[in-house]
């Protein structure tokens, strides 16, 4: 199957500093990326849909200055958590979208994020 | 926008019984239905999934159904492992390829 990594795969940060994470699908082009957040117990909201190339699209309720997203390659989108605070604290989750081949349209998820603020 | 419900949110069966969890959606334009199982900590695992113009699919003990004109959809797991305990979601798709997941189950299953 598609391979999906993302990078740190665990962070500490003091509230206030900024904290960026990596998707990378890894052997397939993505297009289109998405990102979650996962709060313990609880299930995945979408956030925003990452387009290559362009703007991304944020889910109602969710603010786009403050989750900033580049999607500047058809194998990376970044997500960017902008002065973070304690209520940000959580599991973030990319998924891939693949363009073609044999899983055509599917989405493949990367391993999460778990981001602590303190 | 779409709305899944999934139920129940906790299921406790014996080893070797049967589980089933249900899922309802909201949107008829909804297309694509996979299930996923989630360990603490990880990543979600496609188990199954089912597209609108099938009503049944199985793959060993897991099977998914499909009833799209009341639009609800449900997992049966049969023969109950201790490595069946996990989270379940649901999940359904739409032409803009967003997944909207259920609430989740937690299914534990005793030896």
């Amino acid at each position: 199957g598609a391979v999906v990594s993302q990078h740190p795969s665990r962070v500490i940060c003091k509230s206030g500093t900024s904290v960026k994470i990596e998707c990378r699908s890894l052997d397939f082009q993505a297009t289109t990326m998405f990102w979650y957040r996962q709060f313990p117990k609880q299930s995945l909201m979408l956030m925003a849909t990452s387009n290559e190339g362009s703007k991304a699209t944020y889910e109602q309720g969710v603010e786009k200055d403050k989750f900033l997203i580049n999607h500047a390659s058809l194998t990376l989108s970044t997500l960017t958590v902008t002065s973070a605070h304690p209520e940000d604290s959580s599991f973030y989750i990319c998924s891939a979208k693949t363009s073609g081949g044999n899983y055509r349209n599917e989405q493949f998820f990367g391993p999460g994020t778990r981001l602590t603020v303190l | 926008g779409e709305n899944v419900e999934q139920h129940p949110s906790t299921l406790s069966v014996q080893e070797g019984d049967s589980a089933v969890i249900k899922c309802t959606y909201s949107d008829s334009a909804s297309n694509y239905f996979p299930w996923y199982k989630q360990e603490l900590g990880k990543r979600p695992q496609l188990i199954i999934d089912i597209r609108s113009n099938v009503g049944e699919k199985k793959d060993q003990r897991i099977a998914v159904t499909l009833n799209k004109t009341a639009k609800h959809f449900s997992l049966h797991i049969t023969e109950t492992q201790p490595e069946d305990s996990a989270v379940y979601f649901c999940a359904s798709r739409g032409g803009d390829y967003k997944l909207s997941f259920g609430a989740g189950t937690t299914v534990t299953v005793r030896a």
